[in-house]
């Protein structure tokens, strides 16, 4: 969805390392969803804003922090990059029961 | 524990063949449930289900609903090469939404 964009698209750092990942979205999406995408685990969701100052975590939220500051804004941090963080990272915006998702093209982080 | 299960998790088909992909689910409070396709980038929104017994349909792809017994089934027909994809179900929940393993569907020419 070309109102969802993510940056950097692609990131190699080393271990120990603090990491930003930003979503940017111009749809005005109340709801905003941070996901890690790996082999054999589809989609899951790490943090989730209903929104502004408002979050939450998902199932796999530990060592992910969030922030969302402003609507269109949703960044994700790593405090301390493992390499176990390794993964496509996927920002989503829209709603959630009778709305849909959509996603932005993912950041494929590599932590050495 | 909210989850759901796809099926098959991989399927390889040749051109014109119709498959059926299937999404069962155990979610609680239950909102709606959503097929998306996957190519080597991100997921793209194919379907939103929200009522049992009512087919969505788009071209060669049609989905339906059965929150009865909890699952979902997506029929493409006449397959084509540009349908190799992974097909993923999620279904909303509280706030959120729970997204199965995905179905990796590869249509030979």
């Amino acid at each position: 969805d070309a109102g969802i964009t993510q940056s950097p698209r692609h990131k190699v750092t080393e271990t120990g390392t603090p990491v930003t990942l930003r979503c940017h979205q111009t749809e005005n999406h109340r709801y905003m969803y941070w996901y890690r995408q790996d082999p054999g685990h589809g989609l899951r969701l790490i943090h989730y804003s209903y929104g502004v100052k408002d979050t939450d975590k998902g199932e796999v939220s530990d060592g992910y922090s969030v922030s969302r500051s402003k609507t269109e804004d949703f960044l994700l941090t790593l405090e301390s990059a493992t390499s176990s963080q390794t993964s496509v990272y996927f920002c989503a915006g829209g709603g959630w029961g009778t709305d849909t998702q959509y996603f932005g093209p993912g950041t494929r982080l590599t932590v050495l | 524990e909210d989850k759901v299960v796809q099926s098959p998790l991989s399927l390889v088909v040749h051109e014109g063949d119709t498959v059926t992909l299937n999404c069962s689910y155990e979610v609680t409070n239950f909102r709606s449930l959503l097929w998306y396709k996957q190519e080597k980038k991100a997921p793209t929104f194919l379907f939103m289900l929200t009522s049992s017994g009512i087919e969505k349909k788009s071209g060669r792809l049609s989905s339906i609903l059965d929150k009865k017994e909890l699952f979902s089934i997506l029929n493409i027909t006449a397959t084509q090469t540009g349908d190799s994809a992974i097909y993923l179900c999620a279904v909303s929940g509280t706030y959120k939404y729970i997204f199965g393993t995905g179905t990796r569907l590869k249509v030979l020419a």
